[in-house]
C-alpha cells in the first residue's frame, strides 16, 4: 500500500522569504510519481509540481522545486520568495497504479 | 478552454436521500477520477473510469455508491440512502489519459446529509 506523510498541519513565512513543505512517502512499487497540489480556500486543487520516480534531476517550475530524496524517500516542496497570494493548503501525493493517494497536508500562512 | 466542471456546486439533503452528483470533464481527456474530501483532510480516492469503464472502483466504500459514465465524457457519481457520515466535498479530476501525469481537478460538490 502507498502512504503519504505531511507531519507540519501548519507553517508560518514572511513575504518574499522561502519556505519548505515536508512530505515523505511509502510505496513498494518500483515506479511511481510524486506531486504537490495547492487548494486555496476556494477548494480548487491546482497542480504543482510532479516528479518521476526514476528522474535524476529535481523538478522545477517557476517559484517551486521538489527536493525529491529518494533513498529518504522524501519530496519536500521549496517555494522560493513566497508571495501572499500562496496562503493555501499544500497537498503531497503519489501516483502508483493510477488514483493518487493524498497526504493530509499542510496550510501555508504567508504575512506582509 | 473549459477545465473540469462540477454541478451542483453545492448538495444539501436529508438522511436516507438519494443524490446525484456530475462531472463534466476536459474536452478529450479519457481518464476520469472521483475522490472524496473529509473536512481537514487529504482528498481520497473513490473510482477511475478509463473511457466507460470503471477501471478501478476500490475506493468506493460500500455499495451505496456507485458512479456511471455511459459515453465515456460525463459522469455521476449515485449515493443511495445517504448517511451523515457521507458529508464531505466529492472532487472530480480528469486526465488526457492513464498514463498523463497531471489530474486536472474540478471544483468540487460540497454534500450535506443532514
Amino acid at each position: 500500500a502507498q502512504k503519504i506523510t505531511q507531519t507540519q498541519p501548519g507553517m508560518f513565512v514572511q513575504e518574499k522569504e522561502a519556505v519548505t513543505l515536508d512530505c515523505t512517502y511509502d510505496t513498494s512499487d518500483p515506479s511511481y510519481g510524486l506531486f504537490w497540489y495547492k487548494q486555496p480556500s476556494s477548494g480548487e486543487m491546482i497542480f504543482l509540481i510532479y516528479q518521476g520516480s526514476y528522474d535524476q534531476q529535481n523538478a522545477t517550475e517557476g517559484r517551486y522545486s521538489l527536493n525529491f530524496q529518494k533513498a529518504r524517500k522524501s519530496a519536500n516542496l521549496v517555494i522560493s520568495a513566497s508571495q501572499l497570494g500562496d496562503s493555501a493548503m499544500y497537498f503531497c501525493a503519489m501516483k502508483g497504479f493510477q488514483k493518487l493517494v493524498f497526504g493530509t497536508g499542510t496550510r501555508l500562512l504567508v504575512s506582509p | 478552454g473549459a477545465g473540469v466542471s462540477q454541478t451542483p456546486s453545492n448538495k444539501v439533503t436529508e438522511k436516507g436521500k438519494y443524490v446525484e452528483l456530475r462531472c463534466d470533464p476536459i474536452s478529450g481527456h479519457t481518464a476520469l477520477y472521483w475522490y472524496r474530501q473529509s473536512l481537514g483532510q487529504g482528498p481520497e480516492f473513490l473510482i477511475y473510469f478509463q473511457g466507460t469503464g470503471a477501471a478501478d472502483d476500490s475506493g468506493l466504500p460500500n455499495d451505496r455508491f456507485f458512479a456511471v459514465r455511459p459515453e465515456g465524457s460525463v459522469s455521476t457519481l449515485k449515493i443511495q440512502r445517504t448517511e451523515r457520515g457521507d458529508s464531505a466535498v466529492y472532487l472530480c479530476a480528469s486526465s488526457l489519459g492513464s498514463g498523463d501525469h497531471e489530474q486536472f481537478f474540478g471544483p468540487g460538490t460540497r454534500l450535506t446529509v443532514l
